[in-house]
């Protein structure tokens, strides 16, 4: 099967310090990767994707194929950036999701 | 105002019996997902359609049923035999089913989601 894991399900930071929210996948072909985010009371909504190389809200994610990684990191957190993030992963037949990180950054 | 829309938003059963969750969209996907969103296991998909009059089982079909007569909508029944229903069901649709040629597109769009629970 398909797995995406994310080993920490609670990840909390003051604001201001460094964050990275890991993700590996287990497809060993070239999977689409993505990061989703739900923030508290709002529908859950793609973040970024790996195919576009993009940075969003500070966030970025790189995708390193040896260690089937897809972390995803901001230099400096902010409290709006709370909420409940999704790495997932599409292999090719379906959308398969991890099971979640929360980051809570603190004042 | 396009978008995915499920109803209704809180939704009670009694035991034993079946339940039917609904899930439209006007966005002209092709392609409509159910996930299951359980505290600390994340979101689990329990069915996926790529098209009109076809659905595949996902990682935890039974106990669920689906249909996909119209583009627009794909409903989902949790049936009596789904040992643990009381769950929050989450509801999605993308462009283009996740199949190989369509690489980059299949940004899912999620709905307001149902909470189900069994009394």
């Amino acid at each position: 099967a398909q797995r995406v894991t994310q080993p920490e399900k609670l990840l909390s930071v003051f604001k201001g310090a460094p964050v990275e929210l890991k993700c590996n996948y287990s497809y060993s072909g070239s999977p689409e990767l993505f990061w989703y985010v739900q923030y508290s009371r709002q529908r859950l909504q793609l973040l970024l994707r790996h195919i576009s190389r993009e940075s969003i809200k500070g966030f970025t994610a790189d995708l390193n194929k040896g260690e089937t990684s897809f972390h995803l990191k901001k230099p400096f957190a902010q409290e709006e950036d709370s909420a409940m993030y999704y790495c997932a992963q599409d292999a090719g037949n379906m959308l398969t999701f991890g099971g979640g990180t929360r980051l809570m950054v603190k004042p | 105002d396009g978008g995915i829309t499920q109803s209704p938003k809180y939704l009670f059963r009694k035991e034993g019996q079946n339940v039917t969750l609904s899930c439209e969209q006007n966005l002209n996907h092709d392609a409509m997902y159910w996930y299951r969103q359980d505290p600390g296991q994340g979101l689990r998909l329990i069915y996926y359609s790529q098209i009109v009059n076809d659905f595949q089982k996902g990682d935890i079909a039974e106990g669920y049923s689906v249909s996909r007569e119209k583009k627009e909508s794909f409903p989902l029944t949790v049936t009596s035999a789904q040992k643990n229903p009381t769950a929050f069901y989450l509801c999605a649709s993308s462009i283009y089913g996740p199949t190989p040629g369509h690489r980059g597109d299949t940004e899912a769009f999620f709905g307001q989601g149902t909470r189900l629970t069994v009394v």
